[in-house]
């Protein structure tokens, strides 16, 4: 079975653009969360989507959105984009809600120049 | 303040040692807490997960332990190898499984 995706891998920006990130999650995985990843701040929950519905939301600004289609795969989309938004991108998807167990993808590293 | 602490923050040893990692937690009440391992540039991967009536649990060379009265958990690895440095991540849920709180993780580095 094949595992979590995200793409594009890297991706470099500069400072006020946008940026769409895409995950797809293991097959019959119905949810999918968002976590960014910092030396400093460690993994920080953004959101989490359920059958197309964002059941759960971190405490992130509103440039952090996200969506889910109707096949469970899912884009997130930062606007607006400050220095502070470099990290790691990482989707993760589970069979049920987000405390079932999770299964992470290989990670979206984003740098805002 | 983070309700979920981890020690120590980094970690020498050498390949063939055990070590125990710590996570401290004020999750409460909680539902499971999980041992991720994270490669450097690579998504976590789970470990174990245990649920708040198990003491212990096992994966290979890896063995949690969790004591839900002081909110202690550990991770031991036995017999160290080269491949388990990584970063080890404490994640301990809520019951109504919409709150996960990480912890900052604990880097260990294994030397031949």
């Amino acid at each position: 079975k094949a595992g979590v995706t995200q793409t594009p891998r890297y991706l470099i920006k500069t400072r006020g653009q946008q940026v769409t990130l895409s995950c797809s999650p293991i097959s019959g995985h119905r949810s999918v969360s968002w976590y960014q990843q910092t030396p400093g701040q460690g993994l920080q929950f953004l959101f989490e989507y359920f059958s197309e519905t964002q059941r759960n939301k971190g405490n992130f600004p509103g440039r952090f959105s996200g969506r889910q289609f109707s096949n469970s795969r899912s884009e997130m989309n930062v606007s607006t984009l400050e220095l502070g938004d470099s990290a790691l991108y990482l989707c993760a998807s589970s069979w049920g809600f987000q405390g079932n167990e999770q299964f992470f993808g290989p990670g979206t590293r984003l740098t805002v120049l | 303040k983070n309700q979920v602490e981890q020690s120590p923050q980094s970690l020498i040893i050498l390949e063939g040692k055990n070590c125990t990692l710590q996570c401290n937690y004020t999750v409460s009440p909680f539902s499971n807490l999980r041992w991720y391992k994270q490669d450097t540039g690579r998504g976590p991967v789970s470990l174990t997960i245990m649920t708040f009536s198990e003491n212990t649990k096992s994966n290979g060379r890896y063995t949690a332990t969790l004591d839900a009265d002081t909110k202690q958990s550990s991770l031991h690895i036995t017999a160290s190898q080269l491949s388990d440095s990584a970063s080890y991540i404490c994640v301990v849920s809520a019951p109504n499984n919409n709150d996960m709180r990480f912890g900052a993780g604990t880097r260990l580095t294994v030397k031949p």
